[in-house]
């Protein structure tokens, strides 16, 4: 069965540190994607990347970093973690030209900043 | 741009009840379109999708048809279960490359016993 991981379920870190999301897919797809899903807001697009060492900005990118160094893993980085950073973060993945496939999605990542 | 409007939630219903949830979308070209559900404390699942004019996805009872004369991708089923509980998110995806899909807000639904 295909799949998108995320390293962690839930996550707690404090305000100012760096904090890295993981995000790994077993599926050769050359895109991937980095969400952050709030109440009321809907999913929101972070960054996005379709192939290694590439990298593009959602609609969301401030305060945040991401790093593409292998194609079948995508990390998100919290430079220096903020309250109103807390927030539910998706990993997604796709293959360019394909569109009708759709997005797969990792489980999710509750991360709380204290 | 690309857009795609779900009816408001949240949806409340009792168990066997029938589910419509609106999905109307806006796109320059000619877009595939899909339905996700989130369970609660999951990340997102394609539950069905059509990608040209008149196909109906179908997928756990779920349907939806692509009316291009009406732009729509209206989410049915025809009785719930209380394991049906979750958010749906319509979508569209308009592009081969890159960043090539616009979600709905979601709905959140909630079928009681």
């Amino acid at each position: 069965d295909v799949k998108v991981t995320q390293s962690s379920r839930y996550l707690v870190k404090r305000t100012g540190e760096k904090v890295f999301l993981e995000c790994v897919q077993d599926m050769d797809h050359e895109n991937m994607f980095w969400y952050r899903q709030d109440p009321g807001l809907g999913l929101r697009l972070i960054y996005f990347s379709y192939d290694v060492k590439m990298k593009e900005k959602g609609d969301i990118p401030e305060g945040y970093s991401v790093s593409r160094e292998k194609k079948e893993r995508f990390s998100l980085i919290l430079e220096s973690a903020s309250t109103n950073q807390t927030s539910m973060y998706l990993c997604a993945s796709s293959i360019p030209f394909h569109r009708d496939h759709g997005y797969t999605f990792g489980s999710g990542t509750r991360l709380t900043v204290v | 741009g690309d857009s795609v409007t779900q009816m408001e939630g949240p949806v409340t219903l009792s168990e066997e009840a029938f589910l419509t949830i609106n999905c109307t979308y806006t796109a320059t070209g000619y877009p595939s379109l899909f339905w996700y559900v989130q369970y609660p404390g999951e990340g997102l699942q394609l539950l069905l999708k059509a990608t040209k004019a008149d196909d109906k996805g179908s997928n756990k009872g779920f349907e939806a048809t692509y009316r291009k004369e009406t732009t729509s991708f209206h989410l049915e089923k025809g009785s719930v279960q209380v394991s049906d509980s979750a958010v749906y998110f319509c979508a569209l995806s308009d592009q081969d490359y890159g960043q090539n899909f616009v979600f709905g807000p979601g709905t959140r639904l909630s079928v009681l016993p």
